[in-house]
């Protein structure tokens, strides 16, 4: 069954620096790798997604980069702040499926 | 414009008690989900619906039974909590389409449920 990891539970980086967080996946192909951002007691909420013919995505601090023969996706955050903290979910999209599968993301603590 | 609204946000059960969770949406969104999210286990899909008076099992569906008899709501119901249903169940919904080219969801607040 297809399989997908966050490479870290917590990551702690101070303020100004970049945060990179990854996602790995297995047996499966997606047509598209999201990223969520969630804070303590709410629902994610989507931030940017890569298709797979994609190498690169940027929004504003946040770029994403997905290499599909590493079955990889990074994920970015450029002069990080604060209130950058938070949980980082990526989640695997087929395209046709309708469903996501996500992974159990990283802790973002961006420390001052 | 409120999106996805979960109701309630907190309950607490005992072994064998019954309850609903209800998911509302304004968005006119097709597609909507329920997911639980257990700590170290990622947001895992318990069932979801395609359309008004459809449903599908998702990852995990035992212990779980859904309704969709209006496009706006979903319904996730408990017939006799466990223990092991403890967690935090979250809503979403999308449009079904390629929008963007990918499915992308728009989540609930959630809701906490203990089962004592």
């Amino acid at each position: 069954s297809q399989k997908i990891e966050q490479n870290s539970e917590a990551l702690n980086i101070q303020e100004g620096k970049t945060a990179t967080l990854t996602c790995n996946y297995t047996n499966y192909s997606p047509a598209y790798l999201q990223w969520y951002r969630q804070d303590p007691g709410r629902g994610p909420v989507f931030l940017l997604l890569i298709r797979e013919n994609e190498k690169e995505k940027r929004k504003e601090r946040l770029k994403v980069t997905f290499d599909t023969t590493l079955k990889q996706s990074l994920f970015h955050i450029t002069a990080s702040q604060p209130e950058d903290s938070a949980t980082y979910l990526c989640a695997l999209d087929g395209g046709s499926a309708r469903q996501l599968t996500f992974g159990s993301g990283t802790q973002l603590t961006v420390l001052p | 414009n409120a999106g996805v609204t979960q109701t309630p946000k907190f309950r607490v059960l005992k072994t064998g008690q019954s309850m609903t969770l209800l998911c509302a949406q304004d968005m006119n969104h097709e597609y909507m989900y329920w997911y639980r999210q257990d700590p170290g286990m990622g947001l895992r899909l318990i069932h979801y619906s395609v359309g008004e008076g459809t449903t599908a099992k998702g990852e995990v569906p035992d212990g779980y039974n859904v309704s969709r008899l209006k496009k706006q709501n979903f319904l996730l119901g408990l017939e006799s909590a466990a223990p092991s249903q403890t967690s935090v169940y979250f809503c979403a919904s999308s449009t079904g389409q390629a929008v963007l080219g990918a499915n992308v969801l728009t989540f609930g607040a959630g809701s906490r449920l203990t089962v004592l």
